[in-house]
């Protein structure tokens, strides 16, 4: 059974910081694996969406990577700014299913 | 764009009454899903719809049963709610075609108190 793992559940930084959120997982046969920013109060909203025939992606300060045979990705966000604070989910989606098997989070904050 | 409407946003309901979450996309998506998210636990699927017309169980079905009224809409009921049920829920939706990924999009949530 795939089980999705996010550590650390919370992060304080100060801003202007490089910093690297972790997600693994159990079983390395992916379909693909999205990373999500959730705000307080709101929906999910999807930053990076990265296919598993690919390694990494990349959105502006954000840059995600996959390594399938470790069951590992990283989100890396670049000079990390206040407005960066919120919870960090990771997801993936098995083989020859629609669904999406969630992690817990990771609940960050920037310190202006 | 409006992109995924809930309705309602919050609601309070007495063990044992129903209700229904209306869920509505304007992207032409021919997927949709219902998750309900609980604290510690994360976001876990209860139904899907890949097309108009068809539903699939997720991971937490029971207790519930889903609509997929046309393509743009997606309903979620409880028919004699729980405490357990307690929950905020999210609809979501996305294009599903072979050999392309697509993401996923959210709408804001209801958050559902059954006392």
């Amino acid at each position: 059974k795939q089980e999705v793992t996010q550590i650390p559940a919370a992060l304080s930084v100060p801003e202007g910081e490089n910093l690297v959120l972790n997600c693994s997982f159990t079983d390395s046969a992916i379909y693909n694996l999205q990373w999500f920013r959730q705000d307080p109060g709101k929906g999910l909203t999807s930053l990076l969406l990265i296919q598993s025939s690919q390694r990494e992606q990349t959105s502006g300060r954000l840059n995600a990577s996959l390594d399938k045979s470790s069951g590992r990705s990283t989100l890396y966000i670049a000079a990390s700014q206040p407005g960066d604070s919120a919870t960090y989910l990771c997801a993936v989606r098995p083989p020859g299913t629609y669904k999406y098997i969630f992690g817990t989070g990771t609940r960050l904050k920037v310190l202006a | 764009n409006a992109g995924v409407t809930q309705t309602p946003k919050f609601q309070v309901l007495k063990t044992g009454q129903s209700m229904t979450l209306q869920c509505a996309q304007d992207m032409n998506h021919n997927s949709m899903y219902w998750y309900r998210q609980d604290p510690g636990m994360g976001l876990r699927l209860i139904y899907y719809s890949a097309s108009e017309g068809t539903t699939d169980k997720g991971e937490v079905p029971n207790g519930y049963n889903v609509s997929r009224l046309n393509k743009r809409e997606f309903s979620l009921r409880l028919e004699s709610a729980a405490p357990s049920q307690t929950s905020v829920y999210f609809c979501a939706s996305s294009e599903e075609r072979q050999g392309r990924n697509q993401p996923q999009h959210f709408g804001d949530g209801t958050r559902l108190s059954i006392l």
